[in-house]
């Protein structure tokens, strides 16, 4: 089955303990995303990834880090996480890596994370 | 470069009634645009998109959008709504218009609720 998983689905972490939320997607899909969603404020690009070894900052890759080792995985890492930080995590990846002319997106389960 | 904006929040309809949630985004040349539906504790998924051609698009789920290029605007629109509607709808364009960037700009979202 076609998928995006993401690991931990929900998470409670003390401020400044770092963690890795994992993203993985089995499609062989070029381009790989994060983003957040906060009420009020809708889905917030963190950082994407075009393809293996290229990523991107988006809107808000402030006290985040990613990085694109191989194609089917992507993984956000919060290397000092803060209250702030607390939210609701999506992946999300794409066929095309030229952004969305041919392709959609396909989204994961989400990843719910509270800062302490 | 682009911002998108959904002028409805929250939505409250009556089974049966019908639906049209307005978008609007900034970029003047040319663009895709998206609309997703986010069911309660589920992930974001594609209800339709527009590239080029016509500009009615027809969706999933009975869903169609008509994009105005002279308004700016990609309203998403239902005949008859049911109670499985409810959901938040996003709207989102790339960055750049066509995507080359690599970065989705979302609206805020509108929850819409359908009373039964």
């Amino acid at each position: 089955e076609a998928q995006v998983t993401q690991n931990p689905r929900y998470l409670i972490t003390v401020t400044g303990k770092k963690l890795t939320v994992t993203c993985s997607q089995n499609m062989n899909h070029e381009y790989m995303s994060w983003y957040r969603q906060d009420p009020g404020l809708g889905l917030r690009q963190i950082y994407y990834s075009m393809n293996v070894e290229v990523t991107d900052k988006g809107d808000v890759p402030e006290g985040y880090k990613v990085s694109r080792k191989e194609k089917r995985n992507f993984p956000l890492i919060l290397e000092s996480p803060s209250p702030n930080q607390t939210s609701l995590y999506f992946c999300a990846s794409s066929l095309s890596s030229g952004g969305y002319g041919t392709g959609e997106l396909f989204f994961g389960e989400g990843s719910r994370l509270t800062v302490l | 470069a682009q911002s998108v904006s959904q002028h409805n929040h929250h939505v409250i309809l009556s089974e049966a009634a019908s639906l049209e949630l307005g978008c609007n985004y900034s970029y003047g040349g040319t663009v895709n645009l998206f609309w997703y539906v986010q069911y309660p504790g589920q992930h974001l998924q594609l209800l339709l998109k527009y590239f080029s051609g016509d500009p009615l698009v027809k969706g999933i789920k009975g869903f169609e959008a008509e994009f105005i290029k002279s308004k700016f605007s990609f309203n998403l629109r239902k005949p008859s709504v049911q109670w499985s509607d409810t959901a938040e709808y996003f709207c989102a364009a790339p960055y750049d218009g066509s995507g080359n960037t690599g970065k989705l700009i979302f609206g805020q979202g509108t929850t819409l609720q359908v009373k039964p």
